[in-house]
């Protein structure tokens, strides 16, 4: 089966650091994505992991560990804008895509 | 690139109706079309997958008579909810993916069903 955790939700200031951590169990694996979602709205692409690593990519930041089943996504210069639902989601057989409950994040002046 | 819509974005309809829920590529042919069912602060979860000219695959639990999917053409896929109940009142939202890129999938706007 699969199985995909990360915290419901996340409470940070604009201007700061936050980083949202998932974990997930899964029969399969190819790669692991980011998608940001506002509500009511569909999610939207922010990273794709394969490898091993970070990934950085202007304000936000992502890590593998294939090893560990464990993924973060770092948010930088946090924005109001940035409000928002960020969900976990692993990729894995030929097109199947399997989403976390998402982390509610929610930034404060 | 790669835009994808839906229709209509909501929808209100008695218990008993069917509703029908486009999703169009609008730049791109897709060969794959997913459809996913998000409940208030739930997960979006893969209701069923749908290639171009064949039968939909549904994941377990998805009734496919309930819900129909059709895939004519490369750029639109359809997804009717028969007989709808309170119960299947949820957002609806579609992707697509092209034959050249394996992993990813290009999400519609949704569309948010309330059956009364």
């Amino acid at each position: 089966g699969q199985n995909i955790d990360q915290p419901t939700e996340m409470t940070a200031t604009e201007g700061a650091i936050v980083q949202i951590n998932c974990t997930y169990q899964t029969s399969g694996f190819n790669g692991l994505f980011w998608y940001q979602q506002h509500a009511g709205e569909a999610p939207t692409f922010l990273s794709y992991n394969v490898l091993d690593g970070l990934e950085e990519k202007g304000r936000f930041s992502s890590f593998l560990s294939r090893s560990k089943g464990y993924s973060y996504l770092l948010l930088k210069e946090l924005q109001m804008k940035d409000s928002a639902s960020y969900l976990c989601a692993v990729f894995s057989g030929y097109s199947t895509l399997t989403f976390g409950k998402g982390t509610m994040l929610l930034v404060s002046p | 690139g790669a835009v994808v819509s839906q229709h209509p974005s909501r929808v209100i309809c008695k218990s008993g109706t069917s509703v029908k829920i486009e999703c169009r590529s609008l730049d791109f042919q897709a060969t794959t079309m997913f459809w996913y069912r998000q409940f208030p602060k739930q997960s979006l979860m893969l209701m069923a997958t749908s290639n171009e000219g064949s039968k939909a695959t549904y994941e377990q639990g998805v009734e496919k008579d309930k819900f129909l999917i059709n895939h004519a053409s490369l750029t639109l896929s359809t997804l009717t909810v028969t007989s709808a109940h309170p119960e299947d009142s949820s957002f609806y939202i579609c992707s697509a993916r092209t034959s050249s890129d394996f992993y990813e999938q290009y999400f519609g706007p949704g569309t948010r069903l309330t059956v009364t």
